[in-house]
């Protein structure tokens, strides 16, 4: 069974630009987490999404938002980026609500210059 | 989700156990006991969970003391490929707050 998949998985971008980023989900799992990492702040819970909701936010302002479609695929996006947003940003898909076992996917690197 | 402690780093000989302490004092009844994993530059990975009983898995075994205050993951026969930031999570699994906090972690670092 394929694991968690992150597109891109290097991204270079200026500040005040905005960036997409993409997972899916293992085959099955309808859960999806994303956490930003940071030498400094650690693993940092962004968002989770069930079934196309956004079931819980992590304290991060309303520039980084995400979605998650009918197939359990997730996108997010962080607005006018800032020099801060410089991290790995890692997404996290489990099989389903009661579920707690998250499998990670690699991660997207995303530098601001 | 109860707070909990871990020592900032360890070192373990190749071949031996490694026994990776948590602290969790203030866990509630319903709370499991995560463990992950994260070896440099990849997604964390998940080990082993567990609530009251030990458990084993083809990983590690998790063991919780009876009170429920500390646990410990034993890595039975460390390999240099288990060199890894260990987490432990309390978390409970069912109410409504869906999201892993994780802490500092251990850094294990596993040694020819």
């Amino acid at each position: 069974k394929a694991g968690v998949t992150q597109t891109p998985r290097y991204l270079i971008k200026t500040r005040g630009q905005q960036v997409t980023l993409s997972c899916s989900p293992i085959s099955g799992h309808r859960s999806v987490s994303w956490y930003q990492q940071t030498p400094g702040q650690g693993l940092q819970f962004l968002f989770e999404y069930f079934s196309e909701t956004q079931r819980n936010k992590g304290n991060f302002p309303g520039r980084f938002s995400g979605r998650q479609f009918s197939n359990s695929r997730s996108e997010m996006n962080v607005s006018t980026l800032e020099l801060g947003d410089s991290a790995l940003y890692l997404c996290a898909s489990s099989l389903d609500e009661i579920s707690y076992e998250q499998y990670f996917g690699p991660g997207t690197r995303l530098t601001v210059t | 989700d109860a707070k909990t402690t871990q020592p900032t780093s360890m070192d373990c000989a190749e071949g031996r156990a490694a026994n990776l302490p948590c602290n969790h004092s203030t866990i509630s009844g319903n709370e499991y006991v995560y463990w992950y994993r994260q070896i440099h530059s990849q997604g964390p990975q998940y080990i082993i969970h567990g609530l009251k009983n030990n458990e084993t898995n083809e990983m590690a075994s998790l063991i919780i003391t009876e009170d429920r205050k500390s646990s410990t993951l034993i890595l039975p026969h460390a390999t240099l490929r288990d060199t890894a930031v260990y987490y432990c999570i309390a978390y409970y699994s069912g109410g409504s707050n869906y999201k892993l906090t994780f802490g500092k972690g251990t850094l294990l670092t596993v040694n020819p």
